[in-house]
């Protein structure tokens, strides 16, 4: 069945350090997604890409951040001057041809600032 | 701003019982209702979808309701069974594609 995957599992960086999480939305989805969830808090939405551009972003969503479709497969969460409140579990998902259909999300990225 | 308020105890019930999950927010009313499944150290896993003109949706064991009026979606699992012990989260979809999470409600099936 085909799923999405996250590149690193975890990664450990310094405060002000910029880093680059990187996700493979299943292959024929249009919808892609950022949610990131510290720990032992709620899922939080950060943004939704869609035909190449950012549809929806929250508050969270700062100039801090910024998102990629590189190429055909990646879909890429860039984080510049990490600060230490951006540690968390980052969640990138995906969906099919309506926005509404099911968000298939991959195992996460642990990100961890020092 | 939008609040989805989801029972932060945790549910416990014994194997076989029904188990019922709330979600409430306030404000606008969503175009779509959806509920997760989430196990430690994983990422959620969908499980339905309920659309705003829609009363109740089912799918094997489990059923949700969506009600407007109240401003409430119930997520029920039916003759429980240990391996649904997870944490449940509700999920509303507002504008195009942005959506918000409740904080989820913690379900322990006991056997």
């Amino acid at each position: 069945e085909p799923e999405v995957t996250q590149t690193p599992s975890h990664q450990v960086t310094q405060m002000g350090q910029e880093v680059i999480l990187r996700c493979v939305p299943i292959s024929n989805h249009l919808y892609f997604y950022w949610y990131r969830q510290i720990l032992g808090q709620k899922v939080e939405f950060l943004v939704s890409f869609y035909n190449n551009e950012i549809s929806e972003k929250s508050e969270i969503f700062d100039d801090q951040f910024s998102v990629e479709r590189p190429d055909g497969s990646n879909f890429t969460l860039k984080i510049r001057s990490t600060k230490l409140e951006d540690s968390a579990m980052y969640f990138c998902a995906s969906s099919g041809t309506l926005s509404t259909d099911t968000q298939y999300f991959g195992p996460g990225t642990r990100l961890t600032v020092l | 701003s939008q609040k989805i308020e989801q029972n932060s105890e945790a549910l416990n019930i014994q194997e076989g019982k029904t188990a019922t999950l709330t979600c409430n927010y306030t404000n606008y009313s969503p175009a779509y209702l959806q509920w997760y499944r989430q196990d430690p150290g994983r990422g959620p896993v969908f499980l339905l979808l309920i659309r705003e003109n829609e009363k109740e949706k089912r799918k094997e064991r489990l059923k949700v309701t969506f009600d407007t009026t109240l401003k409430q979606s119930l997520f029920h699992i039916t003759a429980s069974q240990p391996a649904d012990s997870a944490t449940y989260l509700c999920a509303l979809l507002y504008n195009f594609n942005k959506f918000y999470f409740g904080s989820g409600t913690k379900l322990n099936v006991k056997p």
